[in-house]
């Protein structure tokens, strides 16, 4: 059974700062998908990475997929307050399928 | 605007309580999830539908059933409500299970069973 673990669950950063979340997940997958959640809202999709190797950059976001080391980094560079939210990430539950198992998420605080 | 609408946002209901959470998308697509989240938890999938007319059991399926009306509409129902089922009810869609792109989300209904 696919397990998807974040890390860290708390992150308090200053303004201007860098950091990476974590994303570990247990078996093999084809993709991985970083999501953001505002206090109170929806589910707003980030990236999709859907390959070894897959790199892709939003912003201050850089988001990475290592399917070797089951793998995903979310990093943040010179951090905002406007980035302030709890960030997913999410697997399929097997392989080729559509249904996608959560992490527990990361919540995010940018203090000036 | 273009998306996913859910009904009701908010709801208080008693145990032992029947209601339906209503979602329909107006993006044509295939594929509609049901998720709900609670704290600490992240999401977890209740049931999802890859096309009108079919539906499958996520992971916590119990105590909840599904109808895919038709193409737009999924509907999750709960047929004697438990505070157990107190959470945070997410609809998604997306074009096809083979897509990858991420989910659209709904903006949520939060339940709470007293």
């Amino acid at each position: 059974e696919l397990k998807v673990e974040q890390n860290p669950l708390f992150l308090s950063m200053q303004e201007g700062k860098n950091y990476t979340i974590y994303c570990n997940y247990s078996t093999t997958s084809d993709r991985l998908y970083w999501y953001r959640q505002d206090p109170g809202k929806s589910l707003e999709s980030l990236f999709v990475l859907l390959s070894n190797g897959a790199v892709k950059q939003e912003g201050r976001l850089m988001a990475s997929l290592d399917t070797k080391a089951r793998l995903s980094t979310l990093h943040i560079t010179a951090a905002v307050h406007d980035l302030s939210a709890t960030y997913f990430c999410a697997a399929p539950r097997t392989y080729n399928t559509d249904k996608l198992i959560f992490g527990t998420g990361t919540r995010l605080q940018v203090f000036p | 605007n273009a998306g996913v609408t859910q009904t009701p946002k908010f709801q208080v209901l008693k145990t032992g309580q029947s209601m339906t959470l209503q979602c329909a998308q107006d993006m044509n697509h295939n594929s509609m999830y049901w998720y709900r989240q609670d704290p600490g938890m992240g999401l977890r999938l209740i049931y999802y539908s890859a096309s009108e007319g079919t539906t499958d059991k996520g992971e916590v399926p119990n105590g909840y059933n599904v109808s895919r009306l038709n193409k737009r509409e999924f509907s999750l129902r709960l047929e004697s409500a438990a505070p157990s089922q107190t959470s945070v009810y997410f609809c998604a869609s997306r074009e096809n299970w083979r897509e990858y792109y991420g989910y659209t989300f709904g903006s949520g209904t939060r339940l709470t069973v007293v």
